[in-house]
């Protein structure tokens, strides 16, 4: 079965300060892509950063990276000064890209950013 | 460029009725997924339509359908309708069925009592 464990059920960190999200998945397949997806109070689901499973390279956006250890199928979120606005549902998820392209979910953390 | 739209935004049904909710997808795309997230947890793939057809389906039985027209716009019906069937119902939209990236609409809150 391809599962996603998101194990922090909630984080709260102060603002300007630097917070790291886990994950871990699950699969047999060698060719899938792995997302951080925000969630805000709004519900509309936005994509923080994505990776490519063949790429060694973490990937980052801006204040955003990640920690991608494929042999240990971790994929951690790093936010960096982090804003009042980055308070939100954190979920992790990845696809496997010779299936029919969904998406596999973890259960998402929720990050509180303190003023 | 429109982004992807959903309606309605929220709804209260009764166990055993029907429900149909409707997505508009983002503009140039052909494929529409359609995602169950309960509260307090993650989505779940339902379902998804290229071109008009059904291209995968998840672990939902088949009370749970789907329609896209020709203008790539989708409907997904509920019959029969659970308590457990209660939960946030999110619609994405993306350029093909090949493609990694999905545009999220808004989510319609589903309440069945």
């Amino acid at each position: 079965a391809q599962t996603v464990t998101q194990s922090q059920p909630e984080m709260s960190v102060q603002e300007a300060e630097t917070v790291t999200l886990s994950c871990t998945y699950d699969t047999s397949e060698n060719n899938y892509y792995l997302f951080w997806y925000k969630q805000p109070p709004s519900r509309q689901m936005i994509l923080v950063i994505r990776q490519e499973a063949y790429k060694q390279q973490n990937a980052t956006e801006n204040r955003f990276s990640v920690n991608f250890q494929k042999a240990a199928k971790s994929f951690s979120l790093k936010i960096s000064d982090s804003q009042l606005g980055d308070t939100a549902m954190y979920f992790c998820a990845f696809m496997v890209l010779d299936s029919n392209y969904q998406l596999i979910w973890g259960a998402g953390t929720k990050l509180i950013i303190k003023p | 460029e429109t982004g992807v739209t959903q309606s309605p935004t929220h709804l209260i049904k009764t166990r055993g009725q029907q429900v149909t909710l409707r997505c508009s997808s983002q503009s140039g795309h052909n494929t529409v997924s359609w995602y169950q997230q309960a509260l307090g947890q993650g989505p779940q793939f339902i379902f998804q339509y290229y071109r008009e057809e059904e291209n995968g389906r998840g672990n939902f039985p088949p009370r749970f359908s789907g329609l896209q027209f020709p203008n790539y716009s989708s409907e997904l019906n509920v019959n029969a309708l659970e308590l457990d069937d209660s939960a946030l119902y999110l619609c994405a939209s993306s350029y093909s069925t090949g493609s990694y990236e999905q545009y999220f609409g808004p989510g319609t809150r589903l309440t069945v009592t």
